[in-house]
């Protein structure tokens, strides 16, 4: 089976502009979750969708935002970027009935 | 206090030599602990997952769990030089939060030649 797939793999912004980052899961996982990492921070959790619904969120401000498709990709949302934003963002998926999660590649951000 | 803490390190330990790492995690909720390693510029690959008190082997590595004492260990026999990296601690709080992982902030180990 493939693996969680990741798209951008990098990108460069500037403060104020928004950025939009795609995940497609491993075949038949139908909940996906995404990550922050930092070096001063670690990993954190940022929300988590299974079948097109939020299921759980973390404790980010409202510029963070997702959503999932109904072939159970997920895209995540940073709106008004921030120097701060500068991460690498982790989507994980997971069967629906287990909770072991595999990454993705992760998307590198950084903001100028 | 951080709901899951590991030492930072680094640990440094001569090649075939056992690796041990330790994890503390604040929820006496949590159901599930999972170990995943992760090299420099690259994302986290699970190791191991654990559920039940006790031990748990696979291969080279044996995870252990006390939830009486709410710790978490993974021991590495036979350590490699390619088993350095940074060892990352996560734990679910369970019951309808299974798509959300509590991370530990890593253990570097680096293991000599």
């Amino acid at each position: 089976k493939a693996g969680v797939t990741q798209t951008p793999r990098y990108l460069i912004k500037t403060r104020g502009q928004q950025v939009t980052l795609s995940c497609s899961p491993i075949s038949g996982h139908r909940s996906v979750s995404w990550y922050q990492q930092t070096p001063g921070q670690g990993l954190q959790f940022l929300f988590e969708y299974f079948s097109e619904t939020q299921r759980n969120k973390g404790n980010f401000p409202g510029r963070f935002s997702g959503r999932q498709f109904s072939n159970s990709r997920s895209e995540m949302n940073v709106s008004t970027l921030e120097l701060g934003d500068s991460a690498l963002y982790l989507c994980a998926s997971r069967p629906g009935g287990a909770e072991t999660q595999y990454f993705g590649p992760g998307t590198r951000l950084l903001v100028l | 206090q951080k709901e899951v803490e590991q030492n930072s390190g680094p640990l440094s330990v001569p090649e075939g030599a056992i690796a041990s790492l330790n994890c503390t995690y604040s929820d006496r909720g949590s159901q599930s602990f999972f170990w995943y390693r992760q090299y420099s510029g690259k994302s986290p690959e699970l190791i191991m997952f654990i559920y039940s008190n006790g031990d748990k082997e696979d291969g080279r590595f044996t995870a252990q769990l006390n939830k009486a004492s709410q710790y978490v260990s993974l021991l590495i026999r036979d350590s490699q030089p390619s088993d350095s990296a940074t060892y990352l601690c996560a734990v679910c709080a369970g019951l309808n939060q299974g798509g959300k992982l509590i991370f530990g902030q890593g253990t570097e180990l680096s293991v000599k030649p």
